[in-house]
Formats: C-alpha cells, structure tokens, sequence
C-alpha cells in the first residue's frame, strides 16, 4: 500500500519550453503533496506544499510563476517547469500524505529533469 | 534556519558486518525525526517515525534510536547484507513549522561489500 507514482522519470528538454512533472498517489487520497528538489549531492529540498483545491505554498526563495502547481484532486499534483533553463536541471520528488492521517511521507521514485 | 546533518556522507561495510551513523538535529521544538531509506531508482522508502526522547524502534536488523534532549538520532545496522546498500535519510519535524514540512539531512550513502 500508499505507492506514489511519478511520471516521467526522465526528460530531457529544450531551454525555453515548459515541462510537467506529475505525481499520483495510487491507492490513497492524498489532500496534501509535497515537492522537493535535490542539487548533486545536497539534500531534499522543499520547494512547495500542494493542497487540494487550493494554491500551493511556495518555500522562500522559488519562483511561484516559474514552478506552477496544480492539485486538482486527491490523488494527482502536477508541477509544470515553465520557460525552463539549464540551471532548473535537476531531480525533482514529490510525496504524499494519507488523508487518513499519520506523519509519513510516501515518495514517488522521482523526474530527473535536463534542460539543454 | 534549520539544519540536520549527517555522518558519514557515505560508508563502506563488509557483508555480515555491523554499522552505524548518525543524523544530529536541532534539539529545541522537537516534533519528529523520520528515517528514511532510499535505493537506486526507486522511491525514498520510510524506515521509522520516532516521536519520544528515548525511543527505539526496530524493523528486522534495522534499530533506530533518538535522543531529543542532545538532537540526535542513530541508526543501526545488524549483520550487514548486500541489499541495505541504499542511502538512509532522516529528516527532522519542528514542532513549529508547518503541518506537514520537514528538513532533510544530505544522507549517508551505504555501500556493502560481499
């Protein structure tokens, strides 16, 4: 049980276009989704909460406009990468929290994102 | 800011041998510290939540202790096998940030040799 998908796993995209990353809880219902970001040997970062129904709330420093979230229903968040640069290459995870309740997290397998 | 940090980066262990490693965390407003463990293209898998200054847990040769008075956290492995080469990540929950929001360490990257 509470498996959460990402999709893709891997894009490689032209500087300029935009890219969406999404992310699905499989078997549960997730009101709350996260989305991290992790530079080459650095540590998960948050980059914003996603709540269903909602906007999402964006940790200092990220640029709401550039990274568009939608959580339109319970078990599906989708970050777009608009406009992207080299610099937005990356590998990007999002989790999810069970509606029923509990602390944990369940990740998705993560995007590793090229711009070029 | 919040910082939690690992030791060591990363550590290479005979098959059969046991281990251990550290995660050290804030020690003021402490909600939870969550392990993870997180293999090669696959999803950060949750090992532990521990909540109590004191507690162990335990899942198979894994144990886990915590320490919130002084902020920190081990981790132990028992008997070390070729399948507990992942990285193990903790994370550390203030009791003031939001609901949901934790602070990852840069992980310690295990490798086992057989």
């Amino acid at each position: 049980g509470a498996v959460v998908s990402q999709h893709p796993s891997r894009v490689i995209c032209k500087s300029g276009t935009s890219v969406k990353i999404e992310c699905r809880s499989l078997d549960f219902q997730a009101t709350t989704m996260f989305w991290y970001r992790q530079f080459p040997k650095q540590s998960l970062m948050l980059m914003a909460t996603s709540n269903e129904g909602s906007k999402a709330t964006y940790e200092q420093g990220v640029e709401k406009d550039k990274f568009l979230i939608n959580h339109a229903s319970l078990t599906l968040s989708t970050l777009t990468v608009t406009s992207a640069h080299p610099e937005d290459s990356s590998f990007y995870i999002c989790s999810a929290r069970d509606r029923a309740g509990g602390r944990e997290q369940y990740f998705g397998p993560g995007t590793r994102l090229t711009v070029t | 800011i919040l910082n939690v940090e690992q030791s060591p980066q990363s550590l290479h262990v005979q098959e059969g041998d046991s281990t251990n490693f550290t995660c050290s965390f804030p020690s003021s407003n402490f909600y939870a510290l969550h392990w993870y463990r997180w293999e090669t293209a696959k999803s950060p898998e949750a090992l532990f939540v521990m909540t109590l200054n004191g507690d162990e847990k335990k899942k198979g040769r894994i144990s886990a202790t915590l320490n919130t008075k002084e902020g920190y956290s081990y981790l132990y492995i028992k008997g070390s096998q070729p399948e507990d080469s992942a990285t193990y990540l903790c994370a550390f929950h203030s009791r003031y940030s939001s609901a949901s929001k934790i602070i990852f360490g840069s992980g310690t990257r295990l490798s086992i040799r057989p």
